[in-house]
Parts: C-alpha cells; structure tokens; sequence
C-alpha cells in the first residue's frame, strides 16, 4: 500500500518548456488535489477533482492544467513554464464529501525549480 | 477574506513544555471539519488531529489535543510534553460542506523546541 505517489520527486525547467507532474493513488479515494507551496504562504489549491471524471479550479490555477485520467490518477500540466511556477508542488488524496472528516493524504512532493 | 488565519509565524518552546498554536477560521457552514497537519524539515504532510463541528468534546491524540471554541471560532492546537522531534512546521486547516471538496489551509506556524 504505497499511499499516494508523485513523480519526479526534483525538476528543472527552462522558462517556455512544459512538464506534467504525475499523481496516483491506491486507497480507492474519490477526491484529488494538487497544491503549490510557497515560503510563507502554506498550501494554495491549484486545482481539484471531486470525483473521477471533474475537475474544478481552486485559488492559483492560471499557467495549470489537469487530467483525472482515472480514478487513482491526477496529472497536473504546465505548458509553458514561468519563474513564477518554482515551487514544490503537492498531490492530496482523500474520500467524497460524505466522509468530511475523512484527513487528506498527501504525496512527498516535487520540487520544481524554473530558471 | 482568509478562511483559516494562523498569526504566529514562529514559536519557541522548551522541551518537556506545553505549547500552544493559534488557528482561527472563517465559515458559515454549520457543518464543517478542521484539521491540523504537521510538515518537518523532510517535507512530508502528516496528519495530526480532527474535530468536527458538532464534536462536544475536544479531540485529543496522544500529546496532541485541540481546544476548540466555536463561538469565537478557533481551533488551537495544545502540544503537551514538547520533543526535540516537535520541531516542524504546523498547518490549520478546515474543509466546509459547502465547498465540500475543497480544504483550506493557514500559512503555518514554525515551532522550534528548544533542548
């Protein structure tokens, strides 16, 4: 039981070039994140999936896309990367809505460097 | 406005000390989750402790417990016994029914335990 998985674990990429970060997870959760962190900011949603087959933005969701490409896994796509997208970014798992105190479960990260 | 509000950039405790991290948050859900999660210097995201809106009683887990009070809507979390291991980076955070699948999260609390 691996939990929730994020590939690559360090990236760098020159400004222009795109990347997909790739999530999966095994607990048969319904709902999936990805977030970025910031020094000093926590954790901002970039964009999330409630359910296999949706999508929804969250708060920094400009220069992102995303593909629920089943139920275990969530891609999240840069298509033309920017300083401004260095971060580590962080994929969430967690059951529907109906389990609300259900915690997330988070992915080690990837961190992102763009120069 | 900020959903979850965490005022204390960073704290110092002594070890063996109890130490307590401010969390105030902003719903009109009457249903609703808060969470606290723990980041050390490795980067992982574990989950620490939960309570609900309509829980009595204050959640505890093991040296962790959260003193919760609704009606000035805080949820602060009380380390007791402090440990070297404490050292970390803390995160509030609170899932509302209304926006369901979404998780809001403060922009943390540096403890740092000093020996």
């Amino acid at each position: 039981n691996a939990g929730v998985t994020q590939t690559p674990k360090f990236q760098v990429l020159k400004t222009g070039q795109s990347m997909t970060l790739q999530c999966a997870q095994d607990m048969n959760h319904n709902s999936m994140y990805w977030y970025r962190q910031d020094p000093g900011m926590g954790l901002r949603l970039i964009y999330y999936s409630a359910s296999e087959g949706t999508t929804d933005k969250g708060e920094v969701p400009n220069g992102y896309n995303v593909s629920r490409l089943n139920k275990r896994e969530f891609s999240l796509r840069l298509e033309s990367a920017a300083p401004s997208q260095t971060s580590v970014y962080f994929c969430a798992s967690t059951r529907g809505l109906a389990e609300i105190s259900y915690e997330q479960y988070f992915g080690p990260g990837t961190r992102l460097t763009v120069t | 406005a900020q959903k979850i509000t965490q005022t204390q950039p960073g704290m110092f405790v002594q070890e063996k000390e109890a130490v307590t991290l401010d969390c105030t948050y902003d719903t009109s859900d009457q249903s609703y989750g808060l969470f606290w999660y723990k980041q050390p210097s490795s980067g992982e995201m574990i989950f620490l402790i939960y309570q609900g809106s309509y829980d009595e009683q204050n959640a505890t887990e093991g040296r962790y417990s959260l003193n919760f009070q609704k009606a000035r809507k805080s949820a602060n979390l009380v380390i007791s016994a402090s440990q070297l291991g404490d050292s970390a980076m803390y995160f509030c955070a609170m899932r509302e029914t209304t926006t369901g699948n979404q998780f809001y999260f403060g922009t943390g609390t540096s403890l740092t335990v000093i020996p």
